[in-house]
C-alpha cells in the first residue's frame, strides 16, 4: 500500500538554527500538506502545495517557514531561526490522485522536532 | 464557537460494548467530513469519510446531519485494538483543501 514517508523521525535543534523536514508524498497525489501537532494539542494546518506553488497557508505559516518541491518526489518544510515554541510533531500529508475521493488526506508518520 | 468541537472523553468501555462519538462543526458550508484515529504519538489515520446518506464499514457507522451541523461515529462490538483517540475532521470551506481537526475523543476499551 503506498504511503507518505518522512525523515528524520526525530530532530533536535538549538534555538535559532534552521531545520529542514523532508517528506516523500504518495507518488500519484497532486496536493501536499504540512500540519503540526504541539504535544497535547490538536492537529493544525500549516500549508498546502499544488502545481509547484503554495495554494493555501494558515496564520501559523509566517515568514519563518517555507516549502519546496526540489525534485519530482521530495517535499520539504524549512523552518528558519527555530524558536522553543516550534517544538511539535510535524506531519506531511498528500491527497487527490485525480480520481476517487479527492479530499481524503494520508499522513506520514511525522517528524518530532525538539528545539532546545 | 470552535470550528470543530468534540467531547474530549475519555470514554472507558468494556470489550464488546457499543460506543458513540459526536462532533459539531461551525460552518454550514463545509463540504467534506472524516473520522481519523490517532494512536499515542502516531500520525492520524483515515478511518472513514462521512457521506450525507450515512455509511458503514464493518463495525463502524458514520452519520452526517447537515441541518444540525453534526457528525457521529458509532463503534459496535468494541475491541481492545479500538483504543485510540478519534478525530473529527472537516474541510471547513468550499474550494479549500485544508482540513480542520477537532481535539479528539479518547477511547479506552477495557478487557
Amino acid at each position: 500500500e503506498p504511503e507518505v514517508t518522512q525523515t528524520p523521525s526525530h530532530q533536535v535543534t538549538q534555538m535559532g538554527q534552521e531545520v529542514i523536514l523532508r517528506c516523500v508524498p504518495i507518488s500519484n497525489h497532486l496536493y501536499f500538506y504540512w500540519y503540526r501537532q504541539i504535544l497535547g494539542q490538536k492537529v493544525e494546518f500549516l500549508v498546502s502545495f499544488y502545481n509547484n506553488e503554495i495554494s493555501e497557508k494558515s496564520e501559523i505559516f509566517d515568514d519563518q517557514f517555507s516549502v519546496e518541491r526540489p525534485d519530482g518526489s521530495n517535499f520539504t518544510l524549512k523552518i528558519r531561526s527555530t524558536k522553543l515554541e516550534d517544538s511539535a510533531m510535524y506531519f506531511c500529508a498528500s491527497s487527490d490522485s485525480g480520481k476517487g475521493h479527492r479530499d481524503e488526506a494520508f499522513f506520514g508518520q511525522g517528524t518530532r522536532l525538539t528545539v532546545v | 464557537r470552535k470550528e470543530v468541537e468534540q467531547d474530549p472523553g475519555p470514554f472507558n468501555v468494556p470489550e464488546g460494548a457499543t460506543v458513540a462519538f459526536n462532533c459539531t462543526y461551525s460552518n454550514s458550508a463545509s463540504q467534506s467530513f472524516f473520522w481519523y484515529r490517532q494512536d499515542c504519538r502516531k500520525e492520524p489515520k483515515l478511518l472513514m469519510s462521512v457521506y450525507s446518506s450515512g455509511n458503514e464499514d464493518g463495525r463502524f457507522t458514520a452519520q452526517l446531519n447537515r441541518a444540525s451541523q453534526y457528525i457521529s461515529l458509532l463503534i459496535r462490538d468494541s475491541k481492545l485494538s479500538d483504543s485510540a483517540t478519534y478525530l473529527c475532521v472537516v474541510n471547513i470551506e468550499t474550494g479549500r483543501r485544508a482540513l480542520t481537526f477537532g481535539s479528539g475523543t479518547r477511547l479506552q476499551v477495557q478487557p
